[in-house]
């Protein structure tokens, strides 16, 4: 059974990089037909689809973010990443990984980790 | 991109009663719509796929229904673990878009 844990700096000062992982565990990443996914929740608020990486390395992202936004691979680890830079308040939230799958749909989720923007 | 609006935004309801709330895109979406329902403090739990189809694990109490641009989600009996928020998801344009959410609190 696939399981997602996000993990990263709780943390970011205005104007600074946003940096966040997320280690898949009991599948390779680099198997089968999946998009992996970040999605992000301001406190309070609804979910935002922030991009996708497919397995092969196609990304495609939110274009709200403005180009921002970066997704990557990491197969050595089996692990994927988000950097969102030139972050504002705005951006504080707490933010989840998950896998697409050929349904169209996220599951599984990780359990979400909260990103605060603020010097 | 594709806007998916919810509505009720919320509602009041007791163990029991049955509820449909629905979801409307801003344009057709075939049957790509999901929906998702979120506790307090937890990742959001899939419920229902391609607009009706029932995820493994979840309740037969919860149905999705419709096409095009128009969706409905039903709890035929309310149970205390439902109070809950629900989003649907649209899956059918790249950009993958949420509605805003209905959250269901006891009467």
């Amino acid at each position: 059974q696939v399981q997602l844990q996000e993990s990263g700096p709780g943390l970011v000062k205005p104007s600074q990089t946003l940096s966040l992982t997320c280690p898949v565990s009991g599948g390779s990443i680099s198997s089968g037909s999946y998009y992996w996914t970040w999605i992000r929740q301001p406190a309070g608020k609804g979910l935002e689809w922030i991009g996708r990486i497919y397995t092969s390395g196609t990304t495609n992202y939110n274009p709200s973010l403005k180009s921002r936004a970066t997704i990557s691979l990491d197969t050595s680890k089996n692990q994927f990443s988000l950097k969102l830079n030139s972050v504002t308040a705005a951006d504080t939230a707490v933010y989840y990984c998950a896998r697409e799958n050929d349904n169209y749909v996220f599951d599984p989720w990780g359990q979400g980790t909260l990103v605060t923007v603020s010097s | 991109d594709i806007q998916v609006t919810q509505s009720p935004s919320s509602l009041s309801a007791s163990v029991g009663d049955r509820v449909t709330f629905t979801c409307r895109a801003s344009q057709s979406i075939s049957t790509y719509l999901n929906w998702y329902q979120q506790k307090p403090g937890k990742a959001p739990k899939l419920l229902i796929y391609a607009a009706s189809s029932l995820q493994s694990g979840v309740p037969s109490r919860f149905s999705g229904s419709g096409s095009g641009t128009d969706f409905t989600l039903t709890i035929s009996s309310l149970q205390p673990e439902d109070f809950a928020t629900y989003y649907c998801q649209q899956s059918y344009s790249t950009t993958r878009t949420f509605g805003q959410g209905t959250k269901v609190e006891i009467k």
